[in-house]
């Protein structure tokens, strides 16, 4: 158990509906990471947070966005999807940025 | 901004022999290096890192992994593999120039033939 906490492990929606994945960090770590595995992009940074502000951007797409909270848990919020959207997601933190981050089990998202 | 290049997006070794995944990475400055593992339907796991000090690193499952700054390099290796070794192989990059952010490779899928 990596101490990262991500909900809901599972989540099938119809296309064009909006979606909300949380992430719990592990306590004590300030940074917060997204992740967008697929099959045919691997696995590609969308976001990262630190201590509630947005540190680095990568390939995340108009339609998504992301927030971390005071009490330091995430949420990534994916609108208007498509069937393409369909992938893993995964949050990882760690508590700089240089040191190993640890990963949630990820939320498997079926875009039917 | 750091990167990372795996070569190989396959490997298929027979269960005993050599492992062999190999890491490229780019950085301006001192990088901080990682390889993790993910198995079928788990998130990914740390196998080893690599900050300062000894070039030649040990982590789990006998895996090990040594800096080469001359060839920005950064491969794992594992002497003798096991059919418990097949799964996705990920190596990452982290720098302070970038504000410490890691980027990952594309990841290398390990087979293991028995």
């Amino acid at each position: 158990d990596s101490g990262v906490t991500q909900t809901p492990k599972h989540l099938i929606t119809a296309t064009g509906q909006r979606v909300t994945l949380r992430c719990s960090p592990r306590s004590g770590d300030l940074s917060v990471y997204w992740y967008q595995q697929s099959l045919d992009q691997g696995l590609q940074f969308l976001i990262q947070y630190y201590n509630g502000e947005e540190r680095a951007k990568g390939n995340i797409l108009e339609r998504f966005s992301a927030q971390q909270f005071p009490d330091l848990h995430s949420e990534l919020n994916l609108s208007s999807l498509e069937l393409g959207d369909s992938a893993l997601y995964f949050c990882a933190s760690s508590v700089e940025g240089h040191t190993e981050a640890f990963f949630g089990q990820g939320t498997r998202l079926t875009v039917v | 901004a750091q990167s990372v290049t795996q070569l190989g997006s396959h490997v298929s070794v027979s269960e005993g022999a050599l492992v062999l995944l190999r890491c490229n990475y780019s950085s301006s400055v001192p990088p901080y290096l990682f390889w993790y593992v993910q198995y079928p339907n788990q998130g990914l796991q740390l196998l080893l890192k690599y900050t300062t000090g000894a070039t030649l690193v040990k982590g789990i499952n006998g895996f090990e992994a040594e800096f080469k700054k001359s060839e920005t390099s950064f491969h794992l290796t594992k002497p003798s593999a096991h059919m418990s070794d097949a799964a996705e192989y990920f190596c990452a990059v982290s720098d302070q120039a970038n504000n410490n952010d890691m980027r990952f490779g594309a990841g290398t899928r390990l087979t293991v033939k028995p």
